[in-house]
């Protein structure tokens, strides 16, 4: 799996829209990107994940470069409870193969 | 709420003991996997099982053994307890062997002392 590289902390004011970057310049055609948070020792939440086109949710939106080499996550209303660890995997694998790096730890201001 | 459920939530015991953690997955989801998150590692993928069987083995360690039953809720068992052992052992499941879409515990919290 192609590695990323993340932020490791980042400020956002509450109400504003929070954007989170990763950068995964090896990453390869058949490996998709996925983002995860964990919000205070919980368990790792699932929020979006997308190949080469945008995808949006009712949690996020997940904006992929051309080039596929960055992506960003985009929390488009920040709000205090999503202080957490967001971490970016990129994998072609299942579950077993996502290497949770450092994450960037987000924290929303009121 | 995930949908997955570990017991015990917390746990202590002593060193050289025997343990063992319990994930029921959400309904419906035949894979199980087993993480490890502790201070100086992260999280870790340690086991895969798939409807039964092992599919696919991270970094667990030799004393530490897994199982899935034929009502797919799983155990990590974990022996000889070493004060290293301490961590967050969370349990994720999805439906098929390949999903990336895990959905994951709140964790069983196990210190050794």
């Amino acid at each position: 799996d192609a590695k990323t590289t993340q932020p490791p902390s980042m400020d956002c004011a509450e109400g504003r829209a929070a954007n989170l970057p990763c950068n995964h310049s090896t990453i390869s055609g058949n490996e998709y990107v996925y983002w995860y948070r964990q919000i205070h020792s919980q368990g790792p939440q699932y929020i979006i994940h997308g190949l080469k086109n945008n995808e949006t949710n009712e949690m996020a939106s997940l904006i992929i470069t051309e080039d596929r080499k960055s992506s960003t996550l985009i929390l488009p209303h920040a709000t205090l409870r999503d202080t957490a660890v967001y971490y970016c995997i990129v994998t072609s694998g299942s579950a077993r193969q996502l290497t949770f790096g450092s994450g960037t730890q987000l924290t929303v201001l009121p | 709420d995930s949908g997955v459920t570990q017991t015990p939530k917390h746990l202590i015991t002593a060193t050289g003991q025997r343990v063992t953690l319990r994930c029921s997955p959400r309904s419906g989801d035949l894979s199980v996997y087993w993480y490890q998150q502790s201070l100086d590692q992260g999280l870790q993928f340690l086991i895969q099982y798939y409807n039964g069987e092992e599919r696919a083995k991270g970094n667990i360690l030799e004393r530490f053994s897994a199982q899935q039953f034929p009502d797919l809720h799983s155990e990590l068992n974990l022996s000889s307890l070493e004060l290293g052992d301490s961590a967050l052992y969370f349990c994720a499941s999805s439906v098929a062997r390949r999903d990336t879409e895990a959905f994951f515990g709140q964790g069983t919290r196990l210190t050794v002392v």
